[in-house]
């Protein structure tokens, strides 16, 4: 069955260093998707992206967050600076088109990003 | 705006045994969907079972089924004939209509006794 694979699974990175976060999306989707789950709390919605642009952005969203598809292939999430509170499971997802119904996003087994 | 509440963090069930795990989601919206996601301990997530708002029959996969009540905003996952494999973490997760955003409740642990 195909699988949306993230790379690395787990990460450290020191507080105030850039990471980008790595997904390869399944090869027919089109919408992809980034949601992050810091330690013991709810799965949040970070960000989604269509025909190479954001159509959808949550407030965790900021300036310090970035997304590209750079080579058609691979999804990123980059953190420009990371702090302490960026700590979390980042889960990316990804779906195709499905016409009038919508049956949900596959996810990928996430990354751990440890900020120290 | 959303929300999604999971009232019980922690649930347990005899194996071959049926549990019912409890979501109930605001919203004022007439057209949705809602999702049960499991998360085991390697952390995927993977779909269990999807319920169109505007389809009243509730849906079934296997040994996993919902009891949607529209009116009442509730949404439970029935588990019938437990299993090892199904003790995980089960998040209730709603999505408008238009837009491609989940919003999640903050999960129920459920531990499957042997």
């Amino acid at each position: 069955e195909p699988e949306v694979t993230q790379t690395p699974s787990h990460q450290v990175t020191q507080m105030g260093q850039e990471v980008i976060l790595r997904c390869v999306p399944i090869s027919n989707h089109l919408y992809f998707y980034w949601y992050r789950q810091i330690l013991g709390q709810k799965v949040e919605f970070l960000v989604s992206f269509y025909n190479n642009e954001i159509s959808e952005k949550s407030e965790i969203f900021d300036d310090q967050f970035s997304v590209e598809r750079p080579d058609g292939s691979n999804f990123t999430l980059k953190i420009r600076s990371t702090k302490l509170e960026d700590s979390a499971m980042y889960f990316c997802a990804s779906r195709h088109r499905t016409g009038g119904s919508f049956y949900g996003y596959t996810f990928g087994s996430g990354t751990r990003l440890t900020v120290v | 705006a959303q929300t999604v509440t999971q009232s019980q963090p922690e649930m347990s069930v005899q194996e071959a045994e049926t549990v019912t795990l409890s979501c109930t989601y605001d919203t004022s919206e007439s057209d949705y969907y809602l999702f049960w996601y499991k998360q085991p301990p390697s952390r995927q997530m993977i779909l269990v079972i999807r319920q169109e708002a505007y389809k009243q029959q509730n849906a079934t996969e296997n040994r996993f089924s919902v009891n949607f009540q529209k009116a009442a905003k509730s949404f439970s996952l029935k588990i019938s004939d437990s299993q090892l494999g199904d003790a995980a973490m089960y998040f209730c997760a709603y999505k408008k209509s238009s837009g491609d955003k989940l919003t999640f409740g903050t999960g129920t642990r459920l531990a499957v006794r042997p």
